[in-house]
């Protein structure tokens, strides 16, 4: 299995400021994903994040709301940009895809960033 | 646009009772199928993958699949207080590969 860490855990921001929240697999993965889970919700996929190209946005979500950069195999970034209190919710990334186990589709998920915007 | 639906709950079961969680999904063309444990605050922890028609067993949990029907169900056999949580259903597959789709989850309860 993976594991995954993200920074930070928690964090109240200003209504028309960023954050920037990273992700962590401590294993080379094939594919790691962004998703949201508003409050009382289920997770909604946000993004793919593809390594050294743009990343896959879902529908209703779009790159500049939600840049995502993702520079190697085992790290990516997801930005909050100009922040409102609708962004109030916890953000996971996931990886999936060991680098060397062939034919595994499970996926890991990160413990997750709670964002509250004022 | 691909939807799983979960069975509305919140379900309440005895300690020792089974726990009958379903699960519905709508693209055929989905291959794989999960169930996740998520507790209060946590992120979710994967219980069990599935991805063949019938039943796949884990200590105190079974999956059932059924691809004709489009149904995946999990099975907790005498549950614990600790496996009180939320349990979310989530399927990939087809044309999505690796993108998981969630269903809402349903929040267990194990009374003692």
């Amino acid at each position: 299995s993976a594991v995954i860490s993200q920074k930070p855990s928690r964090d109240i921001c200003q209504r028309g400021t960023s954050l920037t929240i990273q992700c962590q697999v401590d294993s080379q993965v094939t594919m790691m994903f962004w998703y949201r889970q508003q409050p009382g919700q289920s997770l909604t996929l946000i993004a793919t994040a593809n390594q050294g190209s743009e990343a896959t946005y879902e529908s209703g979500f779009v790159i500049d709301k939600f840049p995502i950069s993702r520079p190697n195999l085992t790290f990516s970034t997801l930005t909050v940009s100009n922040m409102s209190p609708e962004d109030s919710s916890i953000y996971l990334c996931s990886g999936m895809g060991l680098a060397g186990v062939v034919g595994t589709d499970t996926q890991y998920f990160g413990p997750g960033t709670r964002l509250t915007v004022l | 646009q691909k939807e799983v639906e979960q069975n509305s709950g919140p379900l309440s079961v005895p300690e020792g009772a089974i726990a009958s969680l379903n699960c519905t999904y709508s693209d055929r063309g989905s291959q794989s199928f999960f169930w996740y444990r998520q507790y209060s605050g946590k992120s979710p922890e994967l219980i069990m993958s599935i991805y063949s028609n019938g039943d796949k067993e884990d200590g105190r949990f079974t999956a059932q699949l059924n691809k004709a029907s489009q149904y995946v169900s999990l099975l907790i056999r005498d549950s614990q207080p600790s496996d009180s949580a939320t349990y979310l259903c989530a399927v990939t597959g087809g044309t999505s590969y690796g993108k998981l789709t969630f269903g809402q989850g349903t929040i267990l309860t194990v009374h003692p």
